[in-house]
Protein backbone atom coordinates (compact mmCIF):
# COMPACT_ATOMS: atom_id res chain seq x y z
CA UNK A 1 0.00 0.00 0.00
CA UNK A 2 1.40 3.35 -1.06
CA UNK A 3 1.33 6.30 0.59
CA UNK A 4 -1.03 9.08 -0.97
CA UNK A 5 0.11 11.66 -2.76
CA UNK A 6 -0.02 15.18 -1.56
CA UNK A 7 2.10 18.55 -2.63
CA UNK A 8 4.92 19.03 -1.19
CA UNK A 9 4.14 22.79 -0.51
CA UNK A 10 1.56 25.02 -0.64
CA UNK A 11 1.54 28.78 -0.33
CA UNK A 12 -0.85 31.81 0.28
CA UNK A 13 -1.14 35.21 1.81
CA UNK A 14 -2.99 36.22 4.99
CA UNK A 15 -6.54 36.06 4.46
CA UNK A 16 -6.44 34.09 0.94
CA UNK A 17 -7.20 30.75 0.80
CA UNK A 18 -5.13 27.48 -0.08
CA UNK A 19 -6.31 23.93 -1.36
CA UNK A 20 -4.29 21.18 -0.62
CA UNK A 21 -4.50 17.94 -2.54
CA UNK A 22 -4.60 13.91 -1.92
CA UNK A 23 -4.61 11.46 -4.47
CA UNK A 24 -5.12 7.87 -3.88
CA UNK A 25 -6.66 5.20 -5.51
CA UNK A 26 -10.24 3.29 -5.95
CA UNK A 27 -8.83 1.03 -2.99
CA UNK A 28 -8.80 3.88 -0.88
CA UNK A 29 -9.62 7.61 -1.37
CA UNK A 30 -11.75 6.58 -4.04
CA UNK A 31 -13.47 3.83 -2.51
CA UNK A 32 -15.09 5.20 0.69
CA UNK A 33 -15.88 8.19 2.41
CA UNK A 34 -13.03 7.87 5.35
CA UNK A 35 -11.05 10.41 4.54
CA UNK A 36 -9.18 12.63 7.31
CA UNK A 37 -6.89 15.45 7.83
CA UNK A 38 -3.77 16.49 10.62
CA UNK A 39 -2.43 20.01 11.60
CA UNK A 40 1.02 19.27 13.09
CA UNK A 41 3.41 22.01 14.19
CA UNK A 42 7.14 21.09 14.61
CA UNK A 43 7.87 18.70 17.68
CA UNK A 44 4.06 18.20 18.70
CA UNK A 45 1.33 15.55 17.54
CA UNK A 46 -1.33 15.83 14.80
CA UNK A 47 -4.37 17.27 15.54
CA UNK A 48 -7.50 16.08 13.83
CA UNK A 49 -9.06 18.97 11.62
CA UNK A 50 -11.48 16.83 9.22
CA UNK A 51 -12.36 13.24 9.78
CA UNK A 52 -15.41 11.24 7.27
CA UNK A 53 -14.02 13.71 4.34
CA UNK A 54 -16.08 16.96 5.79
CA UNK A 55 -16.69 16.86 9.17
CA UNK A 56 -15.31 18.97 11.63
CA UNK A 57 -13.98 18.28 15.39
CA UNK A 58 -15.64 20.46 17.67
CA UNK A 59 -13.50 23.34 18.17
CA UNK A 60 -11.79 23.35 14.84
CA UNK A 61 -12.43 26.85 12.48
CA UNK A 62 -14.85 26.61 9.84
CA UNK A 63 -11.79 28.35 7.66
CA UNK A 64 -11.30 24.48 7.41
CA UNK A 65 -13.33 22.68 4.87
CA UNK A 66 -12.62 18.84 2.98
CA UNK A 67 -14.38 17.57 -0.07
CA UNK A 68 -13.76 14.82 -2.12
CA UNK A 69 -13.97 13.65 -5.95
CA UNK A 70 -13.39 10.44 -7.32
CA UNK A 71 -9.72 9.20 -6.15
CA UNK A 72 -8.72 12.55 -4.58
CA UNK A 73 -9.84 14.25 -2.18
CA UNK A 74 -8.99 18.21 -0.78
CA UNK A 75 -8.31 20.19 2.36
CA UNK A 76 -9.30 24.35 1.93
CA UNK A 77 -8.20 26.29 4.52
CA UNK A 78 -9.70 29.95 3.91
CA UNK A 79 -9.12 33.38 5.41
CA UNK A 80 -5.49 31.86 5.94
CA UNK A 81 -3.70 33.19 9.20
CA UNK A 82 -0.19 32.79 10.48
CA UNK A 83 -1.32 30.21 12.53
CA UNK A 84 -2.34 28.12 9.83
CA UNK A 85 1.37 27.77 8.74
CA UNK A 86 2.17 23.95 10.02
CA UNK A 87 2.58 20.55 7.97
CA UNK A 88 -0.35 18.88 6.76
CA UNK A 89 -1.70 15.35 6.30
CA UNK A 90 -4.18 13.28 5.15
CA UNK A 91 -5.48 9.52 5.36
CA UNK A 92 -7.96 7.33 4.29
CA UNK A 93 -9.02 3.81 5.16
CA UNK A 94 -8.19 1.40 2.52
CA UNK A 95 -9.74 -1.91 3.66
CA UNK A 96 -10.02 -3.93 7.16
CA UNK A 97 -6.07 -4.85 6.68
CA UNK A 98 -5.22 -1.06 6.55
CA UNK A 99 -7.14 1.18 9.06
CA UNK A 100 -5.03 3.93 8.03
CA UNK A 101 -2.78 5.14 5.23
CA UNK A 102 -1.23 8.66 5.60
CA UNK A 103 -0.68 10.96 2.50
CA UNK A 104 3.11 12.44 1.57
CA UNK A 105 2.24 15.73 3.65
CA UNK A 106 2.03 19.76 2.64
CA UNK A 107 4.23 22.13 4.49
CA UNK A 108 1.65 25.13 4.16
CA UNK A 109 3.16 28.79 4.61
CA UNK A 110 1.36 32.02 5.27
CA UNK A 111 3.41 34.23 3.06
CA UNK B 1 -10.26 14.48 28.78
CA UNK B 2 -8.61 11.45 27.21
CA UNK B 3 -4.93 11.34 27.30
CA UNK B 4 -2.32 9.27 26.00
CA UNK B 5 1.14 8.75 27.14
CA UNK B 6 3.78 6.45 25.30
CA UNK B 7 6.72 5.21 27.72
CA UNK B 8 9.81 2.80 26.80
CA UNK B 9 13.66 2.86 26.17
CA UNK B 10 14.93 5.55 23.57
CA UNK B 11 17.94 4.08 22.47
CA UNK B 12 17.30 0.01 21.01
CA UNK B 13 19.95 -1.75 19.35
CA UNK B 14 19.83 -3.29 15.56
CA UNK B 15 18.11 -6.21 15.63
CA UNK B 16 16.57 -6.23 18.79
CA UNK B 17 12.97 -5.57 19.90
CA UNK B 18 11.81 -2.62 19.96
CA UNK B 19 8.70 -2.01 23.01
CA UNK B 20 6.32 0.94 24.10
CA UNK B 21 3.39 1.23 26.04
CA UNK B 22 0.66 3.37 25.90
CA UNK B 23 -1.24 4.28 29.12
CA UNK B 24 -4.27 5.72 28.82
CA UNK B 25 -6.41 8.29 31.00
CA UNK B 26 -9.76 9.58 30.81
CA UNK B 27 -11.17 7.23 28.59
CA UNK B 28 -11.73 3.38 29.29
CA UNK B 29 -10.52 1.18 26.31
CA UNK B 30 -12.92 -1.33 26.75
CA UNK B 31 -15.44 1.21 25.92
CA UNK B 32 -14.56 0.88 22.38
CA UNK B 33 -12.16 2.78 19.94
CA UNK B 34 -8.86 1.39 18.01
CA UNK B 35 -6.52 2.59 19.42
CA UNK B 36 -2.85 1.81 18.12
CA UNK B 37 0.60 3.24 16.70
CA UNK B 38 1.78 5.27 14.74
CA UNK B 39 5.39 6.45 13.73
CA UNK B 40 7.28 9.32 12.00
CA UNK B 41 11.25 9.12 11.07
CA UNK B 42 13.40 12.60 11.45
CA UNK B 43 11.96 14.88 8.91
CA UNK B 44 9.53 12.37 7.36
CA UNK B 45 5.87 11.70 6.96
CA UNK B 46 3.44 9.56 9.06
CA UNK B 47 3.11 5.96 9.08
CA UNK B 48 0.24 3.88 10.62
CA UNK B 49 2.14 1.06 12.09
CA UNK B 50 -0.71 -1.31 13.59
CA UNK B 51 -4.01 -0.91 15.99
CA UNK B 52 -5.90 -3.15 18.29
CA UNK B 53 -9.60 -2.53 18.65
CA UNK B 54 -11.39 -2.42 21.98
CA UNK B 55 -12.37 -6.28 21.31
CA UNK B 56 -9.28 -7.32 20.84
CA UNK B 57 -8.96 -7.63 17.47
CA UNK B 58 -5.61 -6.58 15.84
CA UNK B 59 -4.65 -4.62 12.66
CA UNK B 60 -1.43 -3.96 11.05
CA UNK B 61 0.22 -2.38 8.46
CA UNK B 62 1.31 -5.23 5.87
CA UNK B 63 4.46 -3.46 5.34
CA UNK B 64 5.75 -4.57 8.89
CA UNK B 65 3.07 -7.72 9.67
CA UNK B 66 5.73 -9.51 10.31
CA UNK B 67 7.54 -7.83 12.80
CA UNK B 68 4.41 -6.43 15.08
CA UNK B 69 2.50 -7.46 18.03
CA UNK B 70 -0.25 -4.81 19.29
CA UNK B 71 -1.67 -6.45 22.80
CA UNK B 72 -3.90 -4.31 25.68
CA UNK B 73 -4.48 -4.62 28.96
CA UNK B 74 -8.09 -3.40 29.98
CA UNK B 75 -6.88 -3.83 33.75
CA UNK B 76 -4.44 -1.13 33.51
CA UNK B 77 -5.82 0.89 30.81
CA UNK B 78 -3.15 0.05 28.54
CA UNK B 79 -1.78 -1.30 25.33
CA UNK B 80 1.58 -1.91 24.22
CA UNK B 81 3.82 -2.51 20.66
CA UNK B 82 6.37 -4.94 20.23
CA UNK B 83 8.13 -4.28 16.78
CA UNK B 84 10.98 -6.80 16.14
CA UNK B 85 14.32 -7.26 14.30
CA UNK B 86 15.09 -3.85 14.14
CA UNK B 87 17.46 -1.62 12.22
CA UNK B 88 18.32 2.28 11.82
CA UNK B 89 15.21 2.37 9.43
CA UNK B 90 12.85 2.07 12.41
CA UNK B 91 14.10 5.35 14.16
CA UNK B 92 11.50 7.46 14.28
CA UNK B 93 9.09 9.34 16.83
CA UNK B 94 6.41 6.68 17.86
CA UNK B 95 2.90 7.86 18.80
CA UNK B 96 0.02 5.90 20.42
CA UNK B 97 -3.23 7.07 19.43
CA UNK B 98 -7.10 6.86 19.54
CA UNK B 99 -9.18 6.43 16.61
CA UNK B 100 -11.85 5.15 14.21
CA UNK B 101 -12.75 4.56 11.34
CA UNK B 102 -9.68 6.49 9.07
CA UNK B 103 -9.41 9.24 12.13
CA UNK B 104 -7.30 9.48 14.73
CA UNK B 105 -8.64 11.69 17.75
CA UNK B 106 -6.46 11.49 20.48
CA UNK B 107 -2.43 11.21 20.61
CA UNK B 108 0.17 10.97 22.76
CA UNK B 109 3.08 13.47 22.62
CA UNK B 110 5.08 11.01 20.53
CA UNK B 111 8.33 9.50 21.79
CA UNK B 112 11.91 9.34 19.80
CA UNK B 113 13.37 5.89 19.51
CA UNK B 114 16.78 5.54 18.33
CA UNK B 115 17.92 2.05 16.71
CA UNK B 116 21.96 2.33 17.04
CA UNK B 117 24.59 -0.01 18.71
Amino acid sequence: QSALTQPPSASGSPGQSVTISCTGTSSDVGGYNYVAWYQQYPGKAPKLMIYEVSKRPSGVPDRFSGSKSGNTASLTVSGLQAEDEADYYCSSYAGSNNLYVFGTGTKVTVL
Amino acid sequence: QVQLQESGPGLVKPSETLSLTCAVSGFSISSGYYWGWIRQPPGKGLEWIGSIYHSGSTYYNPSLKSRVTISVDTSKNQFSLKLSSVTAADTAVYYCARGKTAAVDYWGQGTLVTVSS
